[in-house]
Order: structure tokens, then C-alpha cells, then sequence
């Protein structure tokens, strides 16, 4: 099975910050890499596919950056509604894998 | 509107077995694979396994095989997915989610439309 390990693993941020997510395969994954975001009581959300392509109707101040086993999300500018859970996922292969999560929380 | 319901919670013992539904509606339910994942009290994502609805072939993650079988109903466009010798640790919300790519179209294993949940309880 493929590992993702995601850096950090919390971060307390503050609105206006840029925020930066770290994901890191075990082995290559060819750009298969999405990421998702999840507020409490819901179900996760697609943000970005294809390591970097915005899925519709996301604000452009998400972005989605990597390639070969080290992939990064990045928030330019937080926002109140940002504060929540975010996890990658691979998708090259199965079983398909995601990351343990990285939640952003209020400084 | 295009959606996914999922059946209500389930309290269990352990050693027993759950089957969760998947009602599907708003899009052509053969055209796409589903999947179940599930979710851990506080824990994070688990993929379970992905049923095509045309055929009704599956896959499992190797963790569940033995004890998960997927099914479909194309009468009334409804997957199930049925879990045996429940654990506690098999305690999670499982969801039903749709793949983002069609059948035909491929780069399959993107998540993005999802059931409610369903919440299993498996406790003595």
C-alpha cells in the first residue's frame, strides 16, 4: 500500500495567513494526488485534483503544487470558512490512501 | 438534484454483521463506480472498496477482504455495502461516494460526491 504522510499535522493560523500543507508519498504517484477539506459534521469536500487542478467552484486562493512523492497545498489568504480539516489522497493505485489530515485551527 | 442517501445508524454487537445502503439519484447510476470509505470516531479517511454498478464487479482493500461484500440493485439504482464479524473498531461513520470520472472516461478514484454517512456503532 501506498503511505501519505501529511506536515503538520495541526496548525493554529490566523485569517489573512498563508497556510501551507505538505504531502509526502511513499513512493511515486504520477500526479495522482487530490485533496479534500472537512468541517466538523460533514462529509470531506474535493478541492484539488490531479495534484493542481482546482475543482469547480473553489476559490482561487487554493492552489495545489508537487510532483513525483511530495505534493503541497497552499491557502494564499485564510479565511474565516477555511478553518477545518484537510487531507490528501492518492489515487494512482489501490488500495486508495490518504493522509492522516492536517487541521487548521484559530490562532 | 444529483445526491446520495444512505440508510440510518446501526448499533451492533460484536461478531454480527451491518448492511448500509446507498440510494442514488440526478445522474445515470451505471456511469459511474461508487465507493465506501469510512471514518473513525475522531480518526481519518479509510477507503473500504469500489463496486461497478453495471456489472457489479468490486474491489476491496486487502484489510476487509474476507469480511466486506459490495452489492448493487440497478432496479433502484442502490448499492450495499454489507459488513461481517463486526469489531468495535470497526465503529465509524461509513460513506457512500460517487467517483468523479465515468465508467468510460477513466483517472478513476476521485471523490466527489458523498452520502450523508451512516454511523455504526459495534459495542457489547
Amino acid at each position: 500500500d501506498i503511505q501519505m504522510t501529511q506536515s503538520p499535522s495541526s496548525l493554529s493560523t490566523s485569517v489573512g495567513d498563508r497556510v501551507t500543507i505538505t504531502c509526502r508519498a511513499s513512493q511515486g504517484i504520477a500526479n495522482a494526488l487530490a485533496w479534500y477539506q472537512q468541517k466538523p459534521g460533514t462529509a470531506p469536500k474535493l478541492l484539488v485534483y490531479a495534484a493542481s487542478r482546482l475543482e469547480s467552484g473553489v476559490p482561487s486562493r487554493f492552489s495545489g503544487s508537487g510532483s513525483g512523492t511530495v505534493y503541497t497545498l497552499t491557502i494564499s489568504s485564510l479565511q474565516p470558512e477555511d478553518f477545518a480539516t484537510y487531507y490528501c489522497q492518492q489515487y494512482y493505485s489501490y488500495p486508495y490512501t490518504f493522509g492522516q489530515g492536517t487541521k487548521l485551527e484559530i490562532k | 438534484q444529483v445526491q446520495l442517501v444512505q440508510s440510518g445508524a446501526e448499533v451492533k454487537k460484536p461478531g454480527a454483521s451491518v448492511k448500509v445502503s446507498c440510494k442514488a439519484s440526478g445522474y445515470t447510476f451505471t456511469n459511474y463506480y461508487l465507493h465506501w470509505v469510512r471514518q473513525a470516531p475522531g480518526q481519518g479517511l479509510e477507503w473500504v472498496g469500489i463496486i461497478n454498478p453495471t456489472g457489479g464487479t468490486t474491489t476491496y482493500a486487502q484489510k476487509f477482504q474476507g469480511r466486506v461484500t459490495m452489492t448493487r440493485d440497478t432496479s433502484t439504482n442502490t448499492v450495499y455495502m454489507e459488513l461481517s464479524s463486526l469489531r468495535p473498531d470497526d465503529t465509524a461513520i461509513y460513506y457512500c461516494v460517487k467517483d468523479r470520472s465515468s465508467i468510460s472516461a477513466g483517472q478513476w478514484g476521485l471523490f466527489d460526491l458523498w452520502g450523508q454517512g451512516t454511523l455504526v456503532t459495534v459495542s457489547s
